[in-house]
């Protein structure tokens, strides 16, 4: 129950296009969903969070789409960019700990 | 604004040598703290987490130990290493739900 599942493990998405990464998860406890972003030898960035009173939120080319019902929510990237190129992670949290996904290796080919 | 760091940024230690590893967090106050390992191409793996000064919760039994003897300091320790901890060590910050990670550091254990 306090798995989140993540796919796809790998994805390349040609410049200007759509990356989607999906997350999917089991406790319905659960109300805060944030997304990470982490480039090489750095640590992971806060890139954007939803809590699931909202279906979706948008910053920038980024957007969180949120399904509560079916419990799973995506990362969506317009626009990607060779600079996205990076490891993203989907997390989920009731309170101060965080469980995360397993990572989607994003790269964009220019 | 708050900011966090992680020393040193790489290492290179022989198998039963000690550790210590250390984070330190500015323009914060009480925050909860967290130690995670990532192996390479892998996902986050809790460590410890602390609500406090002298609070230490233990996620998964290792041959680690981490200790808060400041509010705003978190430490990780080995008095033996063993090959299996090498990995790249992440330090985060957070207040209620949302964590902040520190630069990481490197660790090889030969």
């Amino acid at each position: 129950q306090q798995q989140v599942k993540q796919s796809p493990q790998s994805l390349i998405v040609q410049k200007g296009g759509i990356s989607i990464i999906n997350c999917a998860y089991e406790n319905t406890a659960f109300d805060y969903f944030p997304w990470y972003q982490q480039f090489p030898g750095k640590g992971p960035a806060l890139l954007i969070a939803i809590r699931p009173d909202v279906s979706e939120k948008k910053e920038g080319r980024f957007t969180i789409s949120f399904n509560k019902s079916a419990k799973q929510f995506s990362l969506h990237i317009m626009d990607s960019q060779p600079g996205d190129s990076a490891t993203y992670f989907c997390a989920a949290s009731k309170g101060n700990k965080l469980v995360f996904g397993a990572g989607t290796i994003l790269r964009v080919k220019s | 604004s708050q900011t966090i760091h992680q020393w040193p940024a790489t290492l290179v230690q022989p198998v039963g040598s000690p550790l210590s590893l250390e984070c330190t967090v500015e323009g914060t106050s009480n925050p909860n703290l967290y130690w995670y390992r990532q192996a390479a191409g892998r996902g986050l793996q809790l460590l410890f987490y602390s609500v406090g000064i002298g609070q230490i919760s233990s996620e998964v039994p290792q041959n680690l130990s981490a200790s808060r003897p400041q509010d705003r300091q978190f430490i990780l320790s080995s008095k033996k290493l063993l090959l299996s901890d090498s990995g790249f060590y992440l330090c985060a910050w957070g207040l209620a739900d949302t964590q902040y990670f520190g630069p990481g550091t490197r660790l090889t254990v030969l």
